[in-house]
C-alpha cells in the first residue's frame, strides 16, 4: 500500500464544508484512495473511495487530482458528530489478507459550534 | 440493517482466565477479520477469515484463536489472557474483495 501524508489536525465551523487533504505521491495505477473515519473509541466508517474520477454520496465527495498525488475529502455541511479522526488509505483491494486495512495517524477533524 | 455485532462491548477479566469475544455480521460476508487498536500503534489485524473453516494469522495473532463454523460467526477466543492483551478489538467483514469494509463497535478487554 502506498504511504500517505495528512495534517495531524484540523478545525472547522459547524454548517461549513471541511477539506480534508492527503498526499499519496507514490501511489500506482491500479490503487485506490480510500476514507474512513473513526469517531472516538467507535469501530472504523468507511466513508468513500475513488480510483481517479472525483466521486460523491451521500456522506461526503472525494477530489483526486489529475495526477493522482493527492486528494481531498470533502465533507459538505460539517456538523458536531463529523467530529472524528479521519484516514486516507491508498491500496489496492485485496483478495488475500482479509482485505486487511492499515491506518496511519489520519486527521483529527474537531468540528466546533 | 447491516450490521457487524461484537459482544460483549466490555470486560474487564484476569490473567490466565479464558474467554471468548463474539462477531456476528447479517451481510453474507465472505472476509472477517480481527483487529486490535492500541495508543501510537494503530489498527492491527490479529487473525482473518476469508471463508467457512478457512482462517490465518495476520500480523499479531500470538494468544489469540479464532474459528469460522458459520459464515456469519467469527469469535476471538483468549485460551489465557495476558495484561498486554489489554485492548480495543474490533471485528471486520467485507465481501470478496471489496471496497467497503464494515467494523463492529467494538470490545473493550482489560485484562489484570
Amino acid at each position: 500500500d502506498a504511504k500517505t501524508t495528512q495534517p495531524t489536525s484540523m478545525d472547522c465551523a459547524e454548517g461549513r464544508a471541511a477539506n480534508l487533504p492527503c498526499n499519496h505521491s507514490t501511489i500506482s495505477g491500479n490503487e485506490y484512495v480510500y476514507w474512513y473515519r473513526q469517531i472516538h473509541s467507535q469501530g472504523p466508517q468507511y466513508i468513500i473511495h475513488g480510483l481517479k474520477n472525483n466521486e460523491t454520496n451521500e456522506m461526503a465527495s472525494l477530489i483526486i487530482t489529475e495526477d493522482r498525488k493527492s486528494s481531498t475529502l470533502i465533507l459538505p455541511h460539517a456538523t458536531l458528530r463529523d467530529t472524528a479522526v479521519y484516514y486516507c488509505i491508498v491500496r489496492v483491494p485485496k483478495l488475500t489478507a482479509g482485505n486487511k486495512l492499515t491506518f496511519g495517524g489520519g486527521t483529527r477533524v474537531l468540528v466546533k459550534p | 440493517e447491516a450490521q457487524v455485532t461484537q459482544n460483549p462491548r466490555y470486560l474487564i477479566t484476569v490473567t490466565g482466565k479464558k474467554l471468548t469475544v463474539t462477531c456476528s455480521q447479517n451481510m453474507n460476508h465472505e472476509y472477517m477479520s480481527w483487529y486490535r487498536q492500541d495508543p501510537g500503534l494503530g489498527l492491527r489485524q490479529i487473525y482473518y477469515s476469508m471463508n467457512v473453516e478457512v482462517t490465518d494469522k495476520g500480523d499479531v495473532p500470538e494468544g489469540y484463536k479464532v474459528s469460522r463454523k458459520e459464515k456469519r460467526n467469527f469469535p476471538l477466543i483468549l485460551e489465557s489472557p495476558s495484561p498486554n492483551q489489554t485492548s480495543l478489538y474490533f471485528c471486520a467483514s467485507s465481501k470478496l474483495g471489496g471496497n467497503e469494509q464494515f467494523f463492529g463497535p467494538g470490545t473493550r478487554l482489560t485484562v489484570l
